[in-house]
């Protein structure tokens, strides 16, 4: 069975820290998908970024970066320079590839203080 | 390019009545799946739906139902609603084929109370 654990239930910074939110996740599959979700307090998930298990580089958007560590099994997302508006709940997500079907985490909310 | 979108916004039906949620997937997705979100808690996978048949499903009880129409829009049906089924409804959509086909957008939700 998949599971997705997002041990840190909530996180509070100050503006302009940087933040990184740890997954940890368990699969047998060899090829595999990771997923991490923005939740804002207006309820729609907004999808941020899929990693491939067989891809070698880490990701970087903007202040956004993913560290993918499979030795570890884990899929970490910082956020450099905390904004106001990036509070919100992050969920990690992995897929069931053969129904298609995501399996999510509990999330962290994330308060950004001004 | 038009999002998922959902409706109703809000719900409160009483335990035992049935209620039917409905959702529009974006333009160029024919997949769709639902999800329930309990207060605080993560999305749990219902069901799928791929050219109007189930593609997959979770741990959820026959009274949790669906179906996909020609244009690709879903409906979710919960029959004899009790209590617990109060929760944010999420529906998913995402494109049929290829890496990038594993990736879902959702729509805003549909929060149903029971009472």
């Amino acid at each position: 069975a998949q599971k997705v654990t997002q041990a840190q239930t909530e996180i509070s910074v100050v503006e302009k820290e940087d933040v990184t939110l740890d997954c940890v996740y368990e699969t047998r599959d060899t090829t595999y998908y990771l997923f991490w979700y923005k939740q804002p307090p207006s309820g729609e998930l907004v999808f941020l970024i899929r990693r491939n298990s067989f891809d070698e580089q880490n990701e970087i958007s903007g202040r956004y970066s993913w560290n993918f560590q499979k030795s570890t099994s884990s899929f970490n997302f910082t956020i450099t320079a905390s904004q106001v508006v990036d509070s919100a709940v992050y969920f990690c997500a992995l897929l069931d590839t053969g129904r298609r079907a995501l399996t999510f985490g509990s999330g962290t909310r994330l308060q950004v203080q001004p | 390019e038009t999002g998922v979108t959902q409706s109703p916004t809000h719900l409160i039906k009483t335990r035992g009545q049935q209620v039917t949620l409905r959702c529009s997937s974006q333009s160029g997705h024919n997949t769709v799946s639902w999800y329930q979100q309990a207060l605080g808690q993560g999305p749990q996978f219902i069901f799928q739906y791929y050219r109007e048949e189930e593609n997959g499903r979770g741990n959820f009880p026959p009274r949790f139902s669906g179906l996909q129409f020609p244009n690709y829009s879903s409906e979710l049906n919960v029959n004899a609603l009790e209590l617990d089924d109060s929760a944010l409804y999420l529906c998913a959509s995402s494109s049929g084929g290829g890496v990038s086909s594993y990736e879902q957008y959702f729509g805003p939700g549909t929060r149903l109370t029971v009472t």
